[in-house]
């Protein structure tokens, strides 16, 4: 079966602007979950939403905003911008995220490629 | 709070050897554990997971990892390293509904021919 897609693949925004980042889980999962990757600071959990409520936050300002939708896509939201913000955004899905034996191992996309300029 | 500690930053072998790649956590009860390969501008491939049971986990491409709750670790092994394994090696850890992973700062392995 398809995997987790994630679009675009790469993208170029100014500081100031806002940008939208997609992500397709595999059919069938139902929990989505979003993380920044950067150079300094490595892998960052930011959120995830399980059948569109947000169920986890990590510790990020509220610039970054997602949400899930019906058929469990999901989308984050990057307002204001700003240079530190440039990261490889990472989205991974799961069928339930419950932590059960058969489920808990997360299934990555390529990731988005933000760059702040 | 959980944690997860790669204190390998850089490691280096020759093809053909042996590679063992160190993971320590920290969290409050039993962890569920895992190892993922991430190639350059790619995103995370899952190599295995341990969630209970048999403390020796057998994974793809050849991987495998050994869980001892006594020294909080996890380390990930392969007994012949190939060329195509250079990459950046991450450990994680979640657990508990939490929904969350909290990853090391991951180990890059080079491997000389």
């Amino acid at each position: 079966k398809a995997g987790v897609t994630q679009t675009p693949r790469y993208l170029i925004k100014t500081r100031g602007q806002q940008v939208t980042l997609s992500c397709s889980p595999i059919s069938g999962h139902r929990s989505v979950s979003w993380y920044q990757q950067t150079p300094g600071q490595g892998l960052q959990f930011l959120f995830e939403y399980f059948s569109e409520t947000q169920r986890n936050k990590g510790n990020f300002p509220g610039r970054f905003s997602g949400r899930q939708f019906s058929n469990s896509r999901s989308e984050m939201n990057v307002s204001t911008l700003e240079l530190g913000d440039s990261a490889l955004y990472l989205c991974a899905s799961s069928f339930s995220g419950t932590g059960g034996a058969g489920d808990y191992g997360y299934t990555f996309g390529s990731g988005t490629r933000l760059t702040v300029v | 709070a959980q944690s997860v500690t790669q204190p390998d930053i850089h490691i280096t072998v020759s093809e053909g050897a042996s590679l063992e790649l160190r993971c320590n956590y920290s969290y409050g009860a039993t962890p569920y554990l895992f190892w993922y390969v991430q190639s350059p501008g790619q995103g995370l491939q899952l190599l295995l997971k341990y969630f209970s049971g048999d403390t020796l986990v057998q994974g793809i491409k050849g991987f495998e990892a050994e869980f001892k709750r006594s020294q909080s670790s996890f380390n990930l092994r392969k007994p012949s390293v190939h060329w195509s394994d250079a990459a950046e090696y991450f450990c994680a850890v979640g657990g508990g509904g939490g929904n969350k992973l909290t990853f090391g700062t991951g180990t890059q392995l080079k491997v000389e021919l």
